[in-house]
């Protein structure tokens, strides 16, 4: 059974950098698409990007010039760098796999609570 | 980018009756070279992962009761659950897939009255 683990810091100051991993068990990299949705207290969810596991990117315009997402194969990991944080950037992220490609997630995180405040 | 809404914020429903939650895409999400609706919907229990339960709108993934059902075309889209029992409580989304970037509803939440 797939399951996925986010793991990071909880609290940080604006203009920090938001830093999270991802650890894949009972599963493998290939051929998937990995992704980070983020959702803000009282807001709908917000899909950040993907990485595959090649390497490849993909990240939502709105945060695109901000995001950095990579992949470590090798210890089953892949990762999230959000730069230069504000309050916005408080949120619940989640890590999720798309199988397909086609951009809809069929296991996701259990999710972490990141919350940014001086 | 294609903004998705969802109808009722919140529904009392009671055990072993129906759900009706509806989502509406401010655009098509129909392909026309498939004849696929790209809309997903979600379960999200507190405390746990969200879940997949419905792709292509009306395709149920693996292990999902059939109590739940997906239906729609185009823009408007409805999950359906029968029989409804204390273990669906959550909040329920949307997703179109149609296009980058993949947007959600702003959910619905389903409680027992």
């Amino acid at each position: 059974q797939v399951h996925l683990q986010e793991s990071g810091p909880a609290v940080l100051k604006p203009s920090e950098t938001l830093s999270l991993t991802c650890s894949l068990s009972g599963g493998y990299f290939g051929s998937f698409y990995w992704n980070w949705i983020r959702q803000a207290p009282g807001k709908r969810p917000e899909w950040i990007g993907f990485v595959t596991y090649i390497g490849t990117t993909n990240y939502s315009p709105s945060l695109q010039s901000r995001v950095t997402m990579s992949v470590d194969t090798s210890n089953n990991q892949f990762s999230l760098r959000l730069a230069s944080v504000t309050a916005a950037d408080t949120a619940v992220y989640y890590c999720a796999r798309d199988a397909s490609g086609l951009r809809f997630f069929d296991y996701w995180g259990q999710g972490v609570l990141v919350t940014v405040s001086s | 980018d294609i903004v998705m809404t969802q109808s009722p914020d919140s529904l009392p429903v009671s055990l072993g009756e129906r759900a009706t939650l509806q989502c509406r895409s401010s655009q098509t999400i129909l392909h026309d070279f498939n004849n696929k609706s790209y809309l997903a919907w979600y379960q999200h229990k507190s405390g746990q992962p969200p879940k997949l339960l419905i792709y292509w709108a009306s395709t149920r993934e693996s292990g999902v009761p059939d109590r739940f059902t997906g239906s729609g075309s185009g823009t408007d889209f409805t999950l359906t659950i029968n029989n409804l029992q204390a273990e669906d409580v959550a909040a329920y989304y949307c997703q179109q897939f149609y296009t980058s970037p993949s947007t959600f509803g702003q959910g619905t939440k389903l409680e027992i009255k």
